[in-house]
């Protein structure tokens, strides 16, 4: 009940193009999904985040869209850049005996091809 | 605005030997959280601590390791008699708070300490 589950392991996509990435999850008490990027050899970077009481947030090329009913998010970056090639996670927080922690799905490996 | 810190950014060890790795939280962030990344895998908690406490240790394996989060000073995570498979990118994030109703609370992470076991 605790997982995350995040799809597709891999995604490969033109410069331009639209990167969608999905996550999905079990615990209702989950009240907070932000994702990630990781670039190789260096920490996640906090990216876009959204409670469950809001259905999309939009920041920029990146947007969050979120089904609450259906348990599922995600993340869609539009116009997507060679430089937003890297590994991202979508991640929920809460559940649980610990309000802070987070859980993280498996990350998707974004490539852009110039 | 110095983001968390955290060091070494590598660290080798023979096996038996102690890995400590320290994280320095972020301005004003009195929460600190450890994760650990196996190879090609997604971030997998560990422990949550505040200062003099450990709130929520759930995610850590039962024998070896060890958390501290004092009043004075960095977090630090001690591994004993470290094995091969303890190998892994050993993140540290920090929060303001845990959560609730007045922010997202966002947890940001260092660059990680990558710990490698001969």
């Amino acid at each position: 009940q605790q997982q995350v589950k995040q799809s597709p392991q891999s995604l490969i996509v033109q410069k331009g193009g639209i990167s969608i990435i999905n996550c999905a999850y079990e615990n209702t008490a989950f009240d907070y999904f932000p994702w990630y990027q990781q670039f190789p050899g260096k920490g996640p970077a906090l990216l876009i985040a959204i409670r469950p009481d809001v259905s999309e947030k939009k920041e920029g090329r990146f947007t969050i869209s979120f089904n609450k009913s259906a348990k599922q998010f995600s993340l869609h970056i539009m116009d997507s850049q060679p430089g937003d090639s890297a590994t991202y996670f979508c991640a929920a927080r809460g559940g649980g005996t610990s309000y802070g922690k987070l859980t993280f799905g498996q990350g998707t490996i974004l490539t852009v091809h110039p | 605005n110095a983001g968390v810190m955290q060091n070494p950014r590598h660290l080798v060890r023979r096996r038996g030997q102690e890995a400590r790795l320290r994280c320095s939280p972020m301005k004003g962030h009195s929460h600190v959280y450890w994760y650990r990344q196996l190879p090609e895998e997604g971030l997998k908690f560990m422990v949550y601590l505040q200062k003099e406490n450990i709130i929520d240790e759930s995610g850590m394996p039962k024998e070896r390791f060890s958390a501290e989060f004092p009043k004075e000073g960095p977090s630090i995570l001690r591994i004993q008699q470290v094995v091969r498979g303890d190998s892994a990118a050993y993140f540290c994030a920090s929060s303001p708070s845990s959560g609730g109703e007045s922010s997202y609370n966002e947890q940001f992470f260092g660059p990680g300490t990558r710990l490698t076991v001969l």
